[in-house]
C-alpha cells in the first residue's frame, strides 16, 4: 500500500544545531506540506512544494528550508535549532491542490 | 485572507450524547471545506468535506452542511462513542487554512 512516512519520529537536539526531518510518500503526489502543531495554535503550514524543483513559504517559514530534488521526497532543514522550535511536525500531501491531505505520523522535536 | 475559527476550549461528553462542533470561516471565492480527525499519538487524517454551497458531508455518523450563508461548516453526530475521542481540526481549502482544533473526550 502506498504510504507516507515520517523519520526520526522523536529527535532530541541542541539549541544552534542543524536538524533535518526526513519526508517519504509513494503515492507519486506532486503536492507536498510541511505543518508544525503547537498546543494553542492549532496545526500551521511552514512550506510546501507543488512539484519537483517548486517550494513555497509559508507562515511560519522562518528558519526553516526544504528541497524537493524528486516526487517523493521533501526533507525539512532547522539551520540552527531554537528552542522555539520544540513541536510535533507533520508532513502530508496531496494529488490535487484542493484534494485530501494524507499525513504521516508526526516527528515530535526538542530543542533543549 | 483565509481563516478558520473553531469553539474554544475542549469538549467532554458523555457516551451516545450529541455532539457540534463551530467551524466558521473567512475566504475569498468559493472555498471547498474539510473536517479531519487525529486520534491520539497519529497523525491527522480526513473525516469530511464539502465543495460547493448546501452540500452535505458526511462519515462515520458524522455530517456538516456547508453554509454559504453564515459562512459554517459545522460538525455534528447525533451519538458519540468512546472510540470518538479525538482532536477534530476545520480546514478551508486544505493548506490555506486549518483551525486550531477541539479535543473531544467522549466518557463512558
Amino acid at each position: 500500500d502506498a504510504e507516507i512516512t515520517q523519520s526520526p519520529r522523536h529527535k532530541i537536539t541542541e539549541t544552534g544545531r542543524q536538524v533535518t526531518l526526513a519526508c517519504h510518500q509513494t503515492w507519486n503526489h506532486n503536492n507536498m506540506f510541511w505543518y508544525r502543531q503547537d498546543l494553542g495554535h492549532g496545526l500551521r503550514l511552514i512550506h510546501y512544494s507543488y512539484g519537483v524543483q517548486d517550494t513555497n513559504k509559508g507562515e511560519v517559514s522562518d528558519g526553516y528550508s526544504v528541497s524537493r530534488s524528486n516526487t517523493e521526497d521533501l526533507p525539512l532543514t532547522l539551520e540552527s535549532a531554537a528552542s522555539s522550535q520544540t513541536s510535533v511536525y507533520f508532513c502530508a500531501s496531496s494529488d490535487r491542490l484542493v484534494g485530501e491531505l494524507f499525513f504521516g505520523e508526526g516527528s515530535r522535536l526538542t530543542v533543549l | 485572507g483565509n481563516s478558520v475559527t473553531q469553539m474554544e476550549g475542549p469538549v467532554t461528553l458523555s457516551e451516545e450524547a450529541f455532539l457540534t462542533i463551530n467551524c466558521t470561516y473567512t475566504a475569498t471565492g468559493y472555498p471547498s471545506l474539510f473536517w479531519y480527525v487525529q486520534y491520539p499519538g497519529e497523525g491527522l487524517q480526513l473525516l469530511l468535506k464539502a465543495t460547493k454551497a448546501d452540500d452535505k458531508g458526511s462519515n462515520k455518523g458524522f455530517e456538516a452542511t456547508y453554509r454559504k450563508e453564515t459562512t459554517s461548516f459545522h460538525l455534528e453526530k447525533g451519538s458519540v462513542q468512546v472510540s470518538d475521542s479525538a482532536v477534530y481540526f476545520c480546514a478551508l481549502n486544505n493548506r490555506l487554512a486549518f483551525g486550531k482544533g477541539n479535543q473531544v473526550v467522549v466518557i463512558p
